[in-house]
């Protein structure tokens, strides 16, 4: 299967916790996304890359949040210190060089925050 | 005004017939839009694009209005297979796309 695939696919976790999510894009694809989506909400935009670079960061992603892509292929969001507000699905996407506007995503991670 | 606006639903809809939902978009420099489909506890996909004269994929038409600023779905003989959420997607720029927050359709047998 050579589509987005995201690591794990389900997270509960403890409130005060820290957890990380793994996106493999679509191999040849430089731009990566990482989106949010809570019951009945469409995605709501948090971050992307274009290779390497993050290059714009939504003010939905506070200072809890970070985001890495260090060799411009796999990502990770990262979330310290979790609250039970951060309970939702992050779903992770990608796009071609050729077709930046056409977005591929992964089947996402479900996190529950108790 | 917000970005995307869609009409949550649900549409109730029986085997066979045809639907058409609309959305708005609040920026009339948005260069592209698209329908996603996304199923329950899914991801979403890619439906269909929509472009300026209009465009259709078997059952499914897509219509853009820039003087309006909305995009339509209409789809025909509806299958039961059709029930999802159908999420509206507008591309205001090149690096960013906004989505709505989606219209929810259940065919009825």
């Amino acid at each position: 299967d050579t589509g987005v695939s995201q690591d794990p696919r389900h997270k509960i976790t403890k409130r005060g916790q820290n957890v990380t999510f793994r996106c493999d894009p679509i191999s040849e694809h430089n731009r990566l996304y990482w989106y949010r989506q809570t019951l009945g909400q469409g995605p709501e935009f948090l971050t992307y890359f274009q290779n390497e670079a993050q290059l714009e960061k939504s003010r939905l992603l506070s200072d809890r949040f970070s985001a890495e892509r260090p060799k411009g292929s796999f990502s990770t969001l990262e979330i310290q210190r979790t609250e039970q507000g951060d309970s939702a699905m992050y779903l992770c996407a990608s796009s071609s060089r050729t077709r930046q506007e056409t977005q591929y995503f992964g089947p996402g991670t479900r996190l529950l925050v108790l | 005004r917000k970005e995307v606006e869609q009409d949550p639903g649900p549409f109730n809809v029986p085997e066979g017939a045809t639907v058409a939902f609309n959305c708005t978009y609040s920026n009339s420099a948005s260069q592209s839009f698209f329908w996603y489909r996304q199923d329950c506890r899914k991801e979403p996909k890619l439906l269909m694009s929509v472009y300026s004269s209009g465009n259709e994929d078997g059952r499914f038409t897509a219509q853009l209005n820039r003087a309006s600023q909305y995009i339509s779905l209409l789809i025909r003989d509806s299958k039961l297979s059709d029930s999802a959420t159908y999420l509206c997607v507008v591309n205001p720029r090149d690096d960013k796309i906004i989505f709505g927050k989606g219209t929810r359709l259940h065919i009825l047998p």
